[in-house]
């Protein structure tokens, strides 16, 4: 089974801040890594999908990019909705492994 | 609009047995793969089990093979869980989901918890 670890576990920011979330693969997946956010209470909502291509309707201040192995999250302008869990997710093979979870506080 | 709905969840003891169910509106389930994802009280996601457009192919996280079985019906647009042999550790949110071309799980339902305990 493929592993993947998201760091940091937990993150302190403020509304305004860039933030950057990586996920680290345990072999290689190509692009076929998926990010999601997840608030307590909701469905889980999928932001980007194959490492680099945003989700309709999620703002532009969302990005992600890599392959192979490494791949990272980046928000560029936290807003105040954005605090949440974070995910990563490959939907290289079975099973489809999510990340441990990045959780993303109000500084 | 795309919309999944489970069902069925609630206590059971360890050993029992639970099935969910996921109905579906807004798209037609046979041409998409299905796929279950929980969440325990106070931890991560975890993917379950998907399902093929047909039925005939089925994958599950090794936590749960021999004991979960998922599965569909195209005719009535749902897609179903059997939980058997249930654990403490099963204790969580399930939720359904579509699966999209690429493996990313766009539609997701609200989730029903399925709590195990005596």
């Amino acid at each position: 089974d493929i592993q993947m670890t998201q760091s940091p576990s937990s993150l302190s920011a403020s509304v305004g801040d860039r933030v950057t979330i990586t996920c680290r693969a345990s072999q290689n997946i190509r692009t076929f890594l998926n990010w999601y956010h997840h608030k307590p209470g909701k469905a889980p909502k999928l932001l980007i999908y194959a490492a680099s291509n945003l989700q309709t309707g999620v703002p532009s201040r969302f990005s992600g990019s890599g392959s192979g192995t490494d791949f990272t999250l980046t928000i560029s302008s936290l807003q105040p909705e954005d605090f949440a869990t974070y995910y990563c997710q490959q939907s290289y093979s079975n099973p489809h492994n999510f990340g441990q979870g990045t959780e993303l506080e109000i500084k | 609009e795309v919309q999944v709905v489970e069902s069925g969840g609630g206590l059971v003891q360890p050993g029992g047995s639970l099935r969910l169910s996921c109905a579906a509106s807004g798209f037609n389930i046979r041409t998409y793969w299905m796929s279950w994802v929980r969440q325990a009280p106070g931890k991560g996601l975890e993917w379950v089990a998907k399902i093929k457009e047909d039925g005939s192919e089925k994958h599950y996280v090794d936590s749960v093979k021999g004991r979960f079985t998922i599965s569909r019906d195209n005719a009535k647009n749902s897609l179903y869980l059997q939980m058997n042999s249930l654990r403490a550790e099963d204790t969580a949110v399930y939720y359904c989901a579509r699966d999209e071309p690429g493996g990313h799980l766009l539609h997701w339902g609200q989730g029903t918890l399925v709590t195990v305990s005596s």
